[in-house]
């Protein structure tokens, strides 16, 4: 069974509508991320979430934002697409601290491919 | 539209050869590394990862080699099969403050598996 579970696999908006990308996990994980990928490029960190903490990365666009209402659940909102945000979101857990191995080998969803028309 | 990217760097390897994938990492600071696949359209996967105390550590057809003086990662898939095919990663995660950390990529590298 999927463990981090991104929906919808595939999205479609237009351009400046605000967008909303979900992710949920059944690991009871304390950290979940996002990323934005380009096609050919490496996945770029968006933010993450240390359980209630945001943080965020300092060449994030404003245009991008999360929500974290629950340890199962992880919003990310685009609230003005533009045709540079087409990629694909991928979204991440990990059971998070300084334990390793256990606690920082991150799972990936699926990905949701956004386009923008 | 999407702007354009540049393309990812291929590796061309022979069915049952040796493949040696390399990545430089940037922050002194990780302590933690991992190495990941990723076929097309799908997320990336998991492969084998090493803490920064260690200089090597060896999976089922795969070692990974750190070399933290130059900074540098790579990852060594024995007998390559057709099924290896897909863009590789480096991650590497910084500690942050508290229990906190961030996982970040490196550049990806294609592996190209000829029959």
């Amino acid at each position: 069974d999927a463990m981090v579970i991104q929906n919808p696999r595939y999205q479609v908006t237009q351009f400046g509508k605000p967008v909303t990308l979900s992710c949920s996990q059944t690991l009871n994980h304390n950290v979940m991320y996002w990323y934005q990928q380009k096609s050919s490029q490496a996945p770029k960190l968006l933010f993450h979430y240390y359980d209630k903490d945001f943080n965020n990365e300092a060449d994030t666009p404003d245009n991008f934002q999360s929500r974290r209402p629950n340890t199962s659940f992880c919003f990310l909102d685009i609230r003005s697409p533009g045709l540079g945000d087409a990629a694909m979101y991928l979204c991440a857990t990990s059971r998070g601290g300084s334990s390793y191995p256990l606690n920082t080998e991150a799972f990936f969803g699926q990905g949701t491919r956004l386009t923008v028309v | 539209g999407e702007s354009v990217g540049l393309h990812l760097p291929t590796l061309s390897v022979q069915e049952g050869d040796n493949s040696i994938i390399n990545c430089a990492y940037s922050n002194s600071a990780s302590d933690y590394f991992i190495w990941y696949k990723q076929e097309s359209g799908k997320g990336p996967q998991f492969i084998i990862d090493i803490r920064s105390n260690m200089d090597k550590r060896q999976g089922q057809r795969v070692t990974v080699l750190l070399n933290k003086t130059v900074k540098h990662l790579s990852l060594q898939i024995a007998a390559t099969q057709p099924g290896d095919s897909a863009v590789y990663f480096c991650a590497e995660n910084v500690d942050l403050t508290g229990a906190n950390s961030k996982l970040t990529f490196g550049k990806g590298i294609t592996l190209s598996v000829r029959p």
